[in-house]
């Protein structure tokens, strides 16, 4: 079974300062990850994904990620978090198993001190 | 206009009523998905389709039934509600096995 885990429910940042949000993975074949936010009372935006090719992967509002086969990671990072990044950020990773559903992380909720 | 569209966007309802959520889509996929997300515990399975005579069930389909009408449709139904059912509802649409899914703006359902 693919399943992520996400660490840390809450990360605060300053704007400017780097963020990094954490996602690991377990899947017994090669996965399919994707970074998704949530803004509050919307649903989710894809931020970006990885399927294969580069493991660096770049997203929009100046997020990436990098797939570490051997760290079994896929952490998002922004070089300068702005005001408007605070909102819910899900790592999800492709089900085999369901359809080729999405397997969520729990979430990490990132807010942006002035 | 949104590609995937969810009526009603909240609902307060009382126990024991049925209720019915709406997923229409715009954007051709075959493949439809219910999920609800709790505080917490991020997004769950509920139920998945990939066309209207294929229906299958998540990893929390207790207490949940969906019908595909059509392609664009698909409908999300709680026979008999309880309060452990109140949570944010979701539907998504996907192309293909590697590409994204699209989800629509989420469905509150309050249940007393």
């Amino acid at each position: 079974a693919q399943s992520v885990t996400q660490l840390g429910s809450h990360v605060s940042v300053s704007e400017g300062a780097l963020v990094l949000l954490r996602c690991n993975y377990s899947s017994s074949v090669p996965p399919y990850l994707f970074w998704y936010v949530q803004y509050p009372n919307q649903g989710l935006q894809l931020l970006l994904k990885y399927t294969t090719g580069a493991t660096l992967v770049k997203g929009i509002n100046g997020f990436e990620a990098e797939f570490k086969k051997s760290e079994t990671s896929f952490h998002l990072t922004k070089p300068s978090a702005h005001m408007s990044d605070a909102a819910e950020y899900f790592c999800a990773v492709t089900s085999v198993s369901s359809g080729y559903a999405l397997n969520f992380g729990k979430g990490t909720s990132l807010l942006v001190t002035p | 206009d949104a590609d995937v569209t969810q009526t009603p966007r909240n609902r307060i309802t009382k126990t024991g009523k049925r209720i019915m959520l709406e997923c229409s889509q715009t954007k051709g996929h075959d493949r439809m998905y219910w999920y609800r997300q709790d505080p917490g515990l991020g997004l769950r399975l509920i139920y998945y389709s990939f066309d209207v005579k294929d229906i299958n069930k998540g990893e929390i389909s207790d207490g949940y039934s969906v019908s595909r009408q059509a392609q664009a449709k698909f409908s999300l139904s709680l026979e008999s509600a309880i309060p452990n059912q109140t949570a944010l509802y979701f539907c998504a649409t996907r192309a293909g096995d590697n590409q994204p899914q699209h989800f629509g703006d989420g469905t509150r359902l309050s249940i007393l």
